[in-house]
């Protein structure tokens, strides 16, 4: 199985500054045909995960420019930009690049200072 | 616009059967490259992928629960379900299903505890 490490375990962000979590992965995620199938999620308090990031950079609809993916092959980054209220929250990175399993990161905890 | 609701029975005994239901709308199931997953999440604790099930009836299915799971389609009515036997203490979480082959949409959840 692919394993997904995530750090930091948590962060704690004054609104308005930068955050930046890590995610490296035991193989390489770029797949034959070319993709990397790396995603980032945000899952809110009591809300289901909802997908933030995916292929490593692109973002999905309705999802503001403060987010932005990085990476290739085994390290990937997510960074948030100018960090607002509403970003608080557990995020995961998952590949779906090997399977099975499809495998999820053990998530990295943002909070607001 | 794409929902997708998880129903079942939300408490049962160990070694009994799970049955989970997911209620979609938004997309069909027939439709060529969809697909529909379902994801778990222990209180407290991180996701894991238990199984996908796509639009010509590939399935598949996290190992380490193989061989309890069954995924399964009913494209008429647009649901899709979940079995999972010998059901354990360990097995309590939130039970969710979503679209597409990294989950894109999802549903709100359905909590499921075992007990005796």
């Amino acid at each position: 199985d692919v394993v997904l490490t995530q750090t930091p375990v948590s962060l704690s962000v004054t609104l308005g500054d930068q955050a930046s979590i890590s995610c490296r992965s035991s193989q390489s995620l770029e797949y034959s045909d070319g993709y990397t199938y790396l995603e980032w999620y945000l899952q809110k308090p009591g809300q289901s995960p909802q997908l933030l990031i995916y292929e490593v950079s692109n973002r999905f609809s309705g999802v503001p420019d403060r987010f932005i993916g990085s990476g290739s092959g085994t390290d990937f980054t997510l960074k948030i930009s100018r960090v607002e209220p509403e970003d608080l929250g557990v995020y995961y990175c998952f590949q779906a690049t090997h399977d099975p399993p499809l495998t999820f990161g053990s998530g990295t905890k943002l909070e607001i200072k | 616009q794409v929902t997708l609701k998880e129903s079942g029975p939300g408490i049962l005994q160990p070694s009994q059967t799970l049955s989970l239901t997911c209620s979609f709308s938004g997309f069909s199931l027939s439709t060529y490259g969809m697909c529909v997953g379902w994801i778990r999440q222990s209180s407290g604790k991180g996701l894991e992928w238990l199984a996908n099930i796509w639009w010509n009836d590939d399935k598949y299915y996290n190992p380490s629960l193989k061989n309890r799971l069954t995924i399964s389609k009913d494209t008429s009515n647009n649901q899709a379900f979940l079995k999972i036997t010998n059901m354990d203490t360990a097995d309590t979480a939130t039970y969710y299903c979503a679209r597409g082959y990294y989950p894109a949409a999802w549903g709100q959840g359905v909590m499921v505890t075992v007990s005796s």
